[in-house]
């Protein structure tokens, strides 16, 4: 069946960029996506990509997609200690499909 | 920015008992969901509605759980029969195919069945 898996945690000092990993399963997937989840919150969007697609970058946020090995990360440069959060990969068959979602990493940010 | 709302906040209610979860999804989307994340595991998709009725329900989704868009406003999860591991955060979502691709979250409302 559908599964995505990504580590539990990432320790980062400030001012470091943060690389997230996730690899997932199902071929298929058309959309891949992370999302962000601060204490007591919901889940936000960060950013997706499209299968089709390599590499996406987005302000501070870089997506890089290996579709052959099925293999997502997420780099967050300069990170800071907003970053700190759950971030889930997660990843769909349509845009409207049901969103399948990974255990989530927790990101810390030290001084 | 328009966005999903959820309420209650937080549910707490005693095994057996009924429950009703209300979202309001984002006023012109069609597409709503519901999903749920039981304390440290993944966040698990529950069901999809679409046009008036189910487009697709996990296997968590058993005859315990029902939804309903009553109003064309809220869209509503109901448990009808509350077990002990249904406690958990549920979020709604929405979602409309306007070139966004973003299923709206909903800040969710975490249930405690005790």
């Amino acid at each position: 069946g559908e599964d995505v898996e990504q580590s539990l945690f990432l320790s980062v000092r400030e001012g470091d960029s943060s690389v997230i990993n996730c690899t997932y399963t199902d071929s298929s997937s058309t959309y891949l996506y992370w999302y962000k989840q601060e204490p007591g919150a919901g889940l936000q969007l960060l950013t997706y990509i499209f299968s089709n697609m390599d590499m996406k970058q987005d302000q501070r946020l870089t997506v890089l997609l290996n579709k052959k090995d099925k293999h997502l990360s997420l780099r967050i440069a300069d990170t800071q200690t907003g970053d700190s959060a759950i971030y889930f990969c997660a990843e769909g068959g349509s845009s409207a499909s049901k969103i399948i979602f990974g255990s989530g990493t927790r990101l810390s940010i030290r001084p | 920015e328009p966005e999903v709302t959820q309420t209650p906040s937080h549910q707490v209610t005693q095994m057996g008992q009924e429950v009703i979860l209300r979202c309001v999804p984002i006023s012109n989307h069609l597409y709503f969901y519901w999903y749920r994340q039981i304390l440290g595991q993944k966040v698990e998709f529950l069901v999809s509605f679409y046009n008036n009725e189910i487009s697709e329900k996990s296997e968590i989704f058993d005859d315990q759980f029902s939804v309903e868009r009553p109003d064309g406003s809220n869209f509503t999860l109901k448990i009808r029969s509350t077990k002990l591991e249904d406690s958990a955060m549920y979020f709604c979502a929405s979602f409309t195919p306007d070139g966004t691709y973003e299923q709206y979250f909903g800040p969710g409302t975490r249930l405690t069945v005790t």
